[in-house]
């Protein structure tokens, strides 16, 4: 069974400070994906990371993708309040079959 | 990208009831999806929604619980029956587009309490 560990669960910070969430797991994936989630909504995409190593920039968001493909990591410099919410890594099941696996959720809460 | 509508958006519901929730999407899709998710928590698969044929359940999921239909490639229902308070949770319906898809779009979930 393909698991994502996703770590720290809750991180409560103040505005302007820096913080990394991670995923982890032991299986490989094809690609790794990252969704932010708003309190009365559905989940929104922010990356998808396929290359191992690959690192990708969202204004003051880094994403980056682990070499063997098994871990990725968010990284938020200046965490501002409107950061809050909730961060879901997620990666395809194998089998092709669509499904998509989800880590078990950073809860972020940025104060002024 | 896809837009999904989802309805009711919460509801109240009498243990013993049962509900049955709509995700309607903007254009033809080859994958729906459903999932749980308790508040503030991450997302559990309830089941793959086949166009033409049966659901596909996850572990710890049946149909006589959770039927679901997908009549075309634009629309999926989910009852829950015979609700009880541990059904009380957010129910998303998700998409993925593309014959090689990577992204995947949610509606803006239905939160159900049972009393």
């Amino acid at each position: 069974t393909q698991l994502l560990e996703q770590s720290p669960q809750f991180l409560s910070i103040q505005e302007g400070e820096n913080l990394t969430v991670y995923c982890n797991s032991s299986s490989v994936f094809s690609s790794l994906q990252w969704y932010r989630q708003e309190p009365g909504e559905g989940p929104v995409l922010l990356v998808t990371v396929v290359t191992g190593g690959e690192v990708k920039k969202l204004k003051r968001l880094t994403f980056q993708f682990g070499d063997a493909r098994k871990d990725s990591s968010l990284h938020i410099t200046a965490a501002q309040p409107g950061d809050t919410g909730l961060y879901l890594c997620a990666g395809h099941g194998s089998g092709n079959t669509g499904k998509l696996i989800f880590g078990q959720g950073t809860t972020l809460q940025v104060k002024p | 990208s896809a837009v999904i509508s989802q309805k009711p958006s919460r509801d109240i519901c009498q243990r013993g009831t049962s509900l049955t929730i709509q995700c309607q999407v903007d254009s033809q899709v080859t994958m729906m999806f459903w999932y749980r998710q308790q508040p503030g928590q991450s997302l559990t698969l309830i089941a793959t929604a086949n166009q033409g044929s049966e659901a596909t359940y996850e572990s710890g999921f049946v149909i006589d619980k959770f039927p679901i239909s997908r009549p075309n490639l634009t629309f999926s229902t989910l009852t829950v029956s015979n609700m009880s308070p541990e059904d009380s949770s957010i129910y998303l319906c998700s998409v993925g587009t593309g014959v090689v898809w990577t992204e995947a779009f949610f509606g803006q979930g239905t939160r159900l309490t049972v009393v």
